[in-house]
């Protein structure tokens, strides 16, 4: 059984267009995470829900809106896609004390032509 | 401010050499906790290690061993006799409180790339 799945794997589309991923996880985890990893491989959060409550927001062009319909699913939804959003998206979940390892979903491959 | 330092982008070795990779972390924190992450050429994350401020034992899980010591804010990782199947990216991670909750900041990463 997958722990952390996220839809689609792969996702390729035109500057301006709107997308969404989603994510879901079966581990019975409070909080939910968006991160994303750039061509460099650098690993950065962008979102935390805990609850359905939106908890950590870096700083991230208002474009990306994460949604959270419950503890176990958490959308993100980007507007008027750029180049630069072209990257790996990773969804993690973990219980939510700071000594619990968080686990991590396949990710998505974003590539803005 | 809360930070981790992966010196070593990419490290080349020829299996079966033992290979370490250095991770040295900042925080003001007196609680956190430290975690080791692989990603492999697959491009998933893998959780390999996680280890508390408050315990500075050396840990051994078959050819991998950590070593953290709190008096350089390190927490080095070696493999043993590496191998083909441990070339990837290692991401060191240090986890502290953010307004409550546990926020998560990634080192840079290092390639490990091992040749046959």
């Amino acid at each position: 059984d997958t722990a952390v799945s996220q839809t689609p794997k792969y996702l390729v589309t035109q500057m301006g267009n709107d997308k969404s991923i989603k994510c879901e996880q079966n581990l019975g985890h409070d909080t939910m995470y968006w991160y994303k990893q750039d061509s460099k491989k650098f690993l950065k959060i962008m979102f935390s829900y805990n609850n359905k409550e939106l908890i950590i927001n870096e700083t991230v062009p208002n474009r990306f809106s994460p949604k959270s319909p419950d503890k176990a699913h958490l959308n993100l939804h980007i507007n008027s896609l750029e180049l630069g959003d072209s990257a790996v998206y990773f969804c993690a979940s973990s219980q939510g004390e700071r000594e619990n390892e968080q686990f991590f979903g396949p990710g998505t491959r974003l590539t803005v032509l | 401010a809360q930070k981790v330092t992966q010196a070593q982008t990419e490290i080349s070795v020829v299996e079966k050499e033992d290979v370490t990779l250095d991770c040295v972390y900042e925080t003001r924190d007196t609680t956190y906790y430290l975690f080791w992450y692989k990603q492999p050429p697959s491009g998933e994350l893998v959780f390999l290690i996680r280890r508390n401020s408050f315990d500075e034992q050396n840990e051994i899980s078959g050819r991998y061993s950590w070593n953290f010591q709190k008096s350089t804010s390190s927490f080095n990782f070696t493999i043993t006799a590496s191998q083909v199947v441990d070339s990837a990216v290692y991401f060191c991670a240090l986890s502290y409180m953010n307004t409550g909750f546990q926020k998560l900041v990634f080192g840079t990463g290092t390639r490990l790339l091992v040749s046959p």
